[in-house]
């Protein structure tokens, strides 16, 4: 079945490590998307990419590292620069530039820092 | 720059009865649009419906149905007959030409039975 894949779904980190989280589509999605979700808040953007090879700060992508060096894959860098990493991350992608284009999600990973 | 609000954090509803949950969006844009999301407990960010800003009719999907009106720049969901598994965050977004998705804070939604 086609979908987007995040894990692990759980992830605990001591303060000061760098955690990467990655992020697998199979739909053959140009862009992809990551996310962070606050408790009982909405989402923002980190980053974007569009293209193989390309990306896009989102609205707050200071901490946080991306690379795009294949179609299917989007992996996410929490760095150690990121002062409130504890949080729940959400990657998703979507075909196209059009308007009307869904956006699927995984199923997201909830990361601890201690 | 885009906004979307959702002013209510909590809504309640009986089940088998209709519940309104409120979107307005701030744009420059002409063209854009309109999304629901709704995310269970689980995480998981499941699409509802759709509306784009040129579309003359109110979208409908199921129980869903997306009351849009334009001059007000609001894009309120509509469920009929709710159920428990209703029960859930719900979040409205936009999307102008960029290609990015923008959120609002989202509306918890409980169905009592």
């Amino acid at each position: 079945d086609g979908g987007i894949t995040q894990s692990p779904k759980y992830l605990f980190r001591k303060e000061g490590q760098n955690v990467t989280l990655s992020c697998e589509q199979n739909l053959n999605h140009d862009a992809m998307y990551w996310y962070r979700q606050d408790p009982g808040q909405g989402l923002r953007l980190i980053y974007y990419s569009q293209i193989v090879n390309d990306f896009q700060k989102g609205d707050i992508a200071e901490g946080y590292s991306v690379s795009r060096e294949k179609k299917e894959s989007f992996p996410l860098t929490v760095t150690s620069a990121q002062k409130n990493p504890t949080a729940f991350y959400l990657c998703a992608s979507n075909t196209g530039t059009g308007l009307n284009y869904e956006q699927y999600f995984g199923p997201g990973t909830r990361l601890t820092v201690t | 720059a885009q906004k979307i609000t959702q002013t209510q954090p909590g809504m309640f509803v009986q089940e088998k009865e209709a519940v309104t949950l409120d979107c307005t969006y701030d744009t420059s844009d002409q063209s854009y649009g309109l999304f629901w999301y709704k995310q269970p407990s689980s995480g998981e960010m499941i699409f509802l419906i759709y509306q784009g800003s040129y579309d003359e009719q109110n979208a409908t999907e199921g129980r869903y149905s997306l009351n849009f009106q334009k001059a007000r720049k609001s894009a309120n969901l509509v469920i009929s007959a709710s159920q428990l598994g209703d029960s859930a965050m719900y979040f409205c977004a936009m999307r102008v030409w960029s290609g990015k998705l923008t959120f609002g804070q989202g509306t918890i939604l409980t169905v009592h039975p």
